[in-house]
């Protein structure tokens, strides 16, 4: 079965530093996705994309934050300054198109912020 | 606003069979999934319910009341690797789907 793939797995960054998490959707997925996951807790949601331009973000997701699909294939989420806080597993996800419910979900990504 | 309301913890036998309840609030409504998380895994979708009734796949099957804003899990003959925790999502737009807080279920020998 295809796969939404994430790298890196782990990413430790300094408090105020920028990460870029990056994932490679599906390839014929239309809508991507980010949530997080604070260890035990709700997945919860950041943002949604289609049609190059983000469709829906939550009130995490805010200037600190910004997507980006620079070449039609990756999906790269950005923490400009990163807080304490952010420390978190991200996980992207595609779905196929309007009419599809199941999101696949790559293996994330554990950040880390010091 | 929108709230999703799951147990936190259910414990059940192997070979039993054990139901995740399910409330929401939202606007818009299109229907309830349902996603298994193994412990340092990726959420997976389990199923799908976006009309009343329920929805059979093998051991697994979803049950959605509209009215009610209710649905469940079932889960049967359970089997050791069913240990996990088990979201509910509501997808109210196109492009929106917000997950519950998760129940951690816990399967006994």
């Amino acid at each position: 079965e295809p796969e939404v793939t994430q790298t890196p797995s782990h990413q430790v960054t300094q408090m105020g530093q920028e990460v870029i998490l990056r994932c490679v959707p599906i390839s014929n997925h239309l809508y991507f996705y980010w949530y997080r996951q604070i260890l035990g807790q709700k997945v919860e949601f950041l943002v949604s994309f289609y049609n190059n331009e983000i469709s829906e973000k939550s009130e995490i997701f805010d200037d600190q934050f910004s997507v980006e699909r620079p070449d039609g294939s990756n999906f790269t989420l950005k923490i400009r300054s990163t807080k304490l806080e952010d420390s978190a597993m991200y996980f992207c996800a595609s779905k196929r198109g309007s009419d599809s419910e199941k999101l696949f979900f790559g293996s994330g990504t554990q950040l880390s912020v010091l | 606003g929108q709230s999703l309301e799951q147990p936190s913890e259910v414990t059940a036998v192997e070979g039993a069979i054990v139901q995740i309840n399910c409330t929401y609030q939202t606007s818009g409504f299109y229907g309830l999934s349902w996603y298994q998380q193994h412990d340092g895994g990726a959420p997976t979708f389990l199923s799908y319910n976006a009309l009343d009734g329920l929805e059979e796949t093998g051991r697994f099957s979803s049950f959605l009341s509209r009215s009610d804003s209710y649905g469940y899990l079932l889960l049967q003959e359970l089997q050791m690797k069913d240990s996990a925790s088990y979201f509910c999502a509501v997808r109210n737009r196109d492009d929106k789907i917000i997950f519950g807080k998760g129940t951690r279920l816990h399967i006994l020998p």
